[in-house]
């Protein structure tokens, strides 16, 4: 069964500090990785896409990596700032089918003053 | 920000009662999207629509129907409405002939209550 597990569940850190929060996949293949910010009580918004032949893609103090041959996936947010207060999915989808897109459950993510 | 508008954004109703949700877009987008989103859950598909009287149902549909008369507007229905249905809803949009390949914009979520 396709899978997309996200870790951690929720993480507190202090502004200024640095996080990275993963995703592992089992989908294969596939077509894209998608990495989405959703602000409480917000939609899901787009920060970053990247295909499977892809290994990195930036988006300001966000930076996404993909080892597509250990099917994994990893979301680096540097300096954090009160406003990247929100949860974090990834998301992946199989090539040419609008159904199966999966995403993952997400990383609620805490900054701390 | 893409033309996204939900309605309504928050519902309280009772078991048994009809219920639609409305997605209205003015992106002129070919995709539209129906998904319900629970805690401990990612997003899961309801229904979807490739155009014009065209949809098809997702991994979570019983329960729920659609319809989409006008490239602009997705209704989602709940014929009888049930406290296993209390979750937020979203509409998402893509304008990819591919949509695996192309980005998803969400509206802002319609949250629905049960009781």
């Amino acid at each position: 069964k396709n899978q997309v597990e996200q870790s951690p569940q929720s993480l507190i850190i202090l502004e200024g500090k640095n996080c990275t929060l993963q995703c592992n996949y089992t989908v294969s293949p596939f077509s894209n990785l998608r990495w989405y910010k959703q602000d409480t009580g917000r939609g899901p918004v787009s920060l970053t896409i990247m295909t499977f032949s892809e290994n990195t893609k930036s988006n300001g103090r966000y930076t996404a990596t993909l080892d597509a041959d250990t099917k994994q996936s990893s979301l680096h947010i540097t300096a954090s700032q009160l406003s990247d207060s929100a949860s974090y999915i990834c998301v992946v989808s199989p090539y040419s089918s609008a159904s199966k897109i999966i995403f993952g459950s997400g990383t609620r993510l805490s900054i701390r003053p | 920000d893409a033309g996204i508008t939900q309605s309504p954004r928050h519902k309280v109703t009772e078991t048994g009662t009809p219920v639609t949700l409305r997605c209205h877009q003015t992106e002129n987008h070919r995709y539209m999207y129906w998904y319900r989103q629970d805690p401990g859950h990612g997003l899961r598909l309801i229904h979807y629509s490739y155009g014009v009287k065209d949809t098809d149902k997702g991994e979570v549909s019983d329960g729920y129907s659609v319809s989409r008369s006008k490239t602009e507007d997705f209704l989602l229905t709940l014929e009888s409405a049930t406290s296993s249905q209390t979750s937020v809803y979203f509409c998402a949009i893509s304008d990819e002939a591919d949509p695996s390949t192309g980005e998803l914009f969400f509206g802002e979520g319609s949250r629905l209550t049960v009781l």
